[in-house]
């Protein structure tokens, strides 16, 4: 079973730079999200979905842009990479019904310099 | 608004040790909760969770108990192995909205 798979892995941008994280899954959850892991700072919700066409924003959505046109697909666009964008960035997915757990991909490392 | 707080790390233990990471949570009535585990270089996986007060979760040795008095929900382990060494969060999630994170703990086991 993939599950949530991310790409890519590890990334390194320059400043001003735009970037497409990928994100897909399997398992037809309509609940998809985007966090980033900041060292000591726990998990930031950024932008979250309930379903294809729909999309809203988390915690910190600032310098960043989704788009849900399918129930598999949530990509996460950077337009301009800041330095302060340094982060990994977790996406995760879960079913609609109560409180169901999300499941996380592994991850993608990136690094703006 | 909700929040989650979690002892601070690193938590530093022999093999067989007794581990126990606190966890409190600040919420309007009554919501979920759940114990992540990440491994390093990995995403984080659902290690066990409590949906309602007094329920027990419980997985690979770990267990917490939901204690709507205390508002705690904090993650026990009878007697740790090296291969426990991990990040673990503490969250919450209400009427199903996303989950909210604590900062992490990070323990390390050695032999």
């Amino acid at each position: 079973n993939a599950g949530v798979t991310q790409t890519p892995k590890f990334r390194i941008l320059k400043i001003g730079q735009s970037m497409t994280l990928q994100c897909t899954q399997d398992m037809n959850h309509n609940y998809m999200y985007w966090y980033r892991q900041d060292p000591g700072m726990g998990l930031k919700l950024i932008y979250y979905s309930v379903g294809a066409g729909i999309t809203d924003k988390g915690e910190v959505p600032n310098g960043y842009n989704v788009s849900r046109s399918t129930t598999e697909d949530f990509p996460l666009r950077l337009e301009l990479a800041a330095p302060s964008q340094t982060s990994v960035y977790f996406c995760a997915s879960r079913f609609d019904q109560g409180n169901q757990p999300q499941h996380f991909g592994d991850g993608t490392r990136l690094s703006i310099l | 608004g909700n929040s989650v707080t979690q002892m601070e790390g690193p938590v530093t233990l022999s093999e067989e040790a007794f581990l126990t990471i606190n966890c409190t949570y600040t919420a309007t009535g009554y919501p979920s909760l759940f114990w992540y585990v990440q491994y390093p270089g990995e995403g984080l996986q659902l290690l066990l969770k409590a949906t309602k007060a007094d329920d027990k979760g419980s997985n690979k040795g770990f267990e917490a108990t939901y204690r709507k008095e205390t508002t705690s929900f904090h993650l026990e382990k009878g007697s740790v192995q090296v291969s426990d060494s991990a990040v673990y969060f503490c969250a919450l999630t209400q009427a199903g909205t996303a989950l909210i994170f604590g900062k992490g703990t990070t323990l390390s086991v050695s032999s």
